[in-house]
């Protein structure tokens, strides 16, 4: 089924740094969207992207989709402590099927 | 208030028990869907539902059953024959896609962690 990767694992970074998530699929894909995590919690929808070379903001945040619709990336710009937790990105799984195939996901760790 | 109601939070199994993780919705989605969390990973598809009295196997069924017979309602039982049931476990549900290979937001439940005792 497809396979969708994301890099890094963990990300540790000072409290006002920027951080990235990069993910990547090997097949086209038709969408493709993130999620956040917080520790003990739940995943919460953020955005979905559909077009190619898409870039959304969101205050903060800025997710782009790859002009080949293979890879997507989510930025943020100085970072919060409420900005801890873990970040999916999530594709179609291919094949007809429903629902989504996640990535590992990027735990966002931040030192104040 | 609307939303997924996942029951209970925590669950203990003895090995070798059935046990039924509830999960209702009334944001009257026609889709429906369980996923697996293990510790420092994504979530794993175990089985979708798209309409009442149909469902499918997604990525790690097996050990695992479903049924839907209202549309509000998508339980889950994890069998004698998972071998490695302890996991966080997720339910969700999203309105139907325009398109197939499209997606929708999908709303998720606080998740029920099981663990076996």
């Amino acid at each position: 089924g497809q396979q969708v990767m994301q890099i890094p694992q963990y990300q540790h970074v000072q409290e006002g740094e920027d951080f990235t998530t990069y993910c990547n699929s090997s097949t086209t894909l038709s969408n493709i969207q993130w999620y956040k995590q917080r520790p003990g919690g739940h995943p919460v929808f953020l955005i979905q992207l559909v077009k190619s070379g898409e870039v959304k903001k969101q205050k903060r945040l800025t997710f782009q989709f790859g002009e080949a619709k293979k890879n997507s990336s989510l930025h943020i710009t100085a970072t919060q402590t409420t900005d801890v937790g873990t970040y999916f990105c999530a594709g179609p799984p291919g094949g007809g099927a429903d629902g989504l195939t996640f990535g590992k996901g990027t735990h966002l760790i931040i030192q104040p | 208030d609307g939303g997924i109601t996942q029951s209970p939070k925590y669950l203990f199994r003895k090995e070798g028990q059935n046990v039924t993780l509830s999960c209702e919705q009334n944001l009257n989605h026609d889709a429906m869907y369980w996923y697996r969390q293990d510790p420092g990973q994504g979530l794993r598809l175990i089985y979708y539902s798209q309409i009442v009295n149909d469902f499918q196997k997604g990525d790690i069924a097996e050990g695992y059953s479903v049924s839907r017979e209202k549309k509000e309602s998508f339980p889950l039982t994890v069998t004698s024959a998972q071998k490695n049931p302890t996991a966080f476990y997720l339910c969700a549900s999203s309105i139907l896609a325009p398109h197939r290979a499209m997606n929708t937001e999908a709303f998720f439940g606080q998740g029920t962690r099981l663990t076996v005792v």
